[in-house]
C-alpha cells in the first residue's frame, strides 16, 4: 500500500464548477499535511497547508480528518488557470522534515 | 517567500558522461536540502537528503556512488549524476526547508530536466 494515495483523475470540469480531491495516508504518526500544485514541466508550489480545524483560502478549502487519515481539497468556481496537477503531501515524522508525495490528481478546467 | 534556484534548467548529454546540478538557496541558509526525481506522469520521489557539512542520506534503491551529493555550504548543494545513461533521463528537483512560525515549509527549485542520449 502506498503511503499517500490520491484520486487518480484526471478530472475534466467546466469553468465555474466545484471539484473535490481526496487523499488518504497510511501512517497515523503523520504530522503535517499540504496541498501542492504542479504545472506541466514546472516545480511543485505550495497551495495551502491543511489543519485539523480546516482552512480556507479564497476559492480553496482544505480539510483533514485524522481519525480516517483523510485529506481533502475543494475548489469552488474553478477557473481555467486552476488546470494543473494537485499533489497531496505528507510529512511523516522525524527531524528531516521529508515530504512524501501522492501521485497527484490532474485537473483540467474547460472553457 | 524563500527562493531556491537550480542550474542548469535543462541539459542534454551523451551516455557515459557526468552531469552536475546545482541547488542554491538565494535568501536564506539551508542546513538541509532534498533532492527529488520525477519521471513523466509520476510523482516526485525523494532520492536523498543533503546535509551541510556531512554525508547525504540516500533513500532505499538510490545508488550513492551514482548520484553524488555535496553540500559544502549553507546555500549550495550539488547533485552529480555520474556516468549517466538514458534511464537517468528525468526531472530533478531540489528543495529546502524554511521554518516559519513553528511551521516548516518546503520551497522547491525550478527543476533540471536531464536528457541522456
Amino acid at each position: 500500500r502506498k503511503e499517500v494515495e490520491q484520486d487518480p483523475g484526471p478530472f475534466n470540469v467546466p469553468e465555474g464548477a466545484t471539484v473535490a480531491f481526496n487523499c488518504t495516508y497510511s501512517n497515523s504518526a503523520s504530522q503535517s499535511f499540504f496541498w501542492y500544485r504542479q504545472d506541466c514541466r514546472k516545480e511543485p508550489k505550495l497551495l495551502m497547508s491543511v489543519y485539523s480545524s480546516g482552512n480556507e483560502d479564497g476559492r480553496f478549502t482544505a480539510q483533514l480528518n485524522r481519525a480516517s487519515q483523510y485529506i481533502s481539497l475543494l475548489i469552488r468556481d474553478s477557473k481555467l488557470s486552476d488546470s494543473a496537477t494537485y499533489l497531496c503531501v505528507v510529512i511523516l515524522s522525524g527531524s528531516a522534515r521529508q515530504l512524501t508525495f501522492g501521485s497527484g490528481t490532474q485537473l483540467t478546467v474547460l472553457p | 517567500g524563500a527562493v531556491v534556484s537550480q542550474h542548469p534548467s535543462w541539459v542534454i548529454c551523451k551516455s557515459g558522461t557526468s552531469v552536475k546540478i546545482e541547488c542554491r538557496s538565494l535568501d536564506f541558509q539551508a542546513t538541509t536540502m532534498f533532492w527529488y526525481r520525477q519521471f513523466p506522469k509520476q510523482s516526485l520521489m525523494l532520492m536523498a537528503t543533503s546535509n551541510e557539512g556531512s554525508k547525504a542520506t540516500y533513500e532505499q534503491g538510490v545508488e550513492k556512488d551514482k548520484f553524488l551529493i555535496n553540500h559544502a555550504s549553507l546555500t549550495l548543494s550539488t547533485l552529480t549524476v555520474t556516468s549517466a545513461h538514458p534511464e537517468d533521463s528525468s526531472f530533478y528537483i531540489c528543495s529546502a526547508t524554511v521554518r516559519d512560525r513553528m511551521t516548516d515549509t518546503q520551497y522547491f527549485g525550478p527543476g533540471t530536466r536531464l536528457t541522456v542520449l
